[in-house]
């Protein structure tokens, strides 16, 4: 089983700041198969990168992903007040598939 | 664009089994990747499992054996049976469908307490 790891888990910054949050796996991930969501309380999960560094339909360019292998990152640039919320790494190359354990980014 | 809804009970008691269904709309199962992921509160996100109509369903081993997938095509449907349910598994549990193993669509979720 690939052990996908977050960090930091807690990120407090101010609107306008930039976010870097880091997932590291435990194994190669096949074919850069990494997708990042965002979950606001009580809300599904809402993808916002695939395959590592493609964004979903509908979501802000201030959204990257980036990396390859093992080390994966998301960046938000320009936090909005709505971009507060857990974010959550998963590998979807090998069964079973696995999520990471979240970052909560809140405000600072 | 598919719509997929869970139902089922939502208090199940310790050593039954939890049964759920989700069925969807908008887009035929026939072809996808259907299965469950589920989300204990306050905790992060589990694989349970998928089932795909070309291939044996696959299951996650952390669940030890206690989960069925199946599906019923001719009505657009795919189910979820846990046994030996106990209060670890009282969870959020979400449908989920996609064309690969990345989930293009999520269920609102259904949450399910294990209690007696």
């Amino acid at each position: 089983e690939i052990v996908l790891t977050q960090s930091p888990g807690t990120l407090s910054l101010s609107p306008g700041e930039r976010a870097t949050l880091s997932c590291r796996a435990s194994q190669t991930v096949s074919v850069n198969y990494l997708a990042w969501y965002q979950q606001t309380p009580g809300q599904t999960p809402r993808l916002l990168i695939y395959d590592a560094s493609i964004r979903a339909t509908g979501i802000p360019d201030r959204f990257s992903g980036r990396g390859s292998g093992t080390d994966f990152t998301l960046t938000i640039t320009r936090l909005e007040p709505e971009d507060f919320a857990v974010y959550y790494c998963q590998q979807y190359a090998h069964s079973p598939i696995t999520f990471g354990q979240g970052t909560r980014l809140e405000i600072k | 664009q598919a719509q997929l809804q869970e139902s089922g009970p939502g208090l199940v008691r310790p050593s039954e089994t939890l049964s759920l269904t989700c069925t969807v709309s908008g887009g035929s199962i026939s072809t996808s990747f259907c299965g469950w992921i589920r989300q204990p509160p306050g905790k992060t996100l589990e694989w349970m499992g998928y089932i795909h109509y070309s291939d044996s369903p696959i299951y996650n081993p952390s669940l030890n054996g206690r989960v069925t997938i199946s599906s019923d095509t001719s009505k657009n449907q795919f189910h979820l049976r846990m046994t030996a349910v106990t209060a670890a598994d009282t969870a959020m549990y979400y449908c989920v469908k996609g064309e690969g193993w990345l989930v293009d669509y999520w269920g609102q979720g259904a949450l399910v307490t294990v209690s007696s």
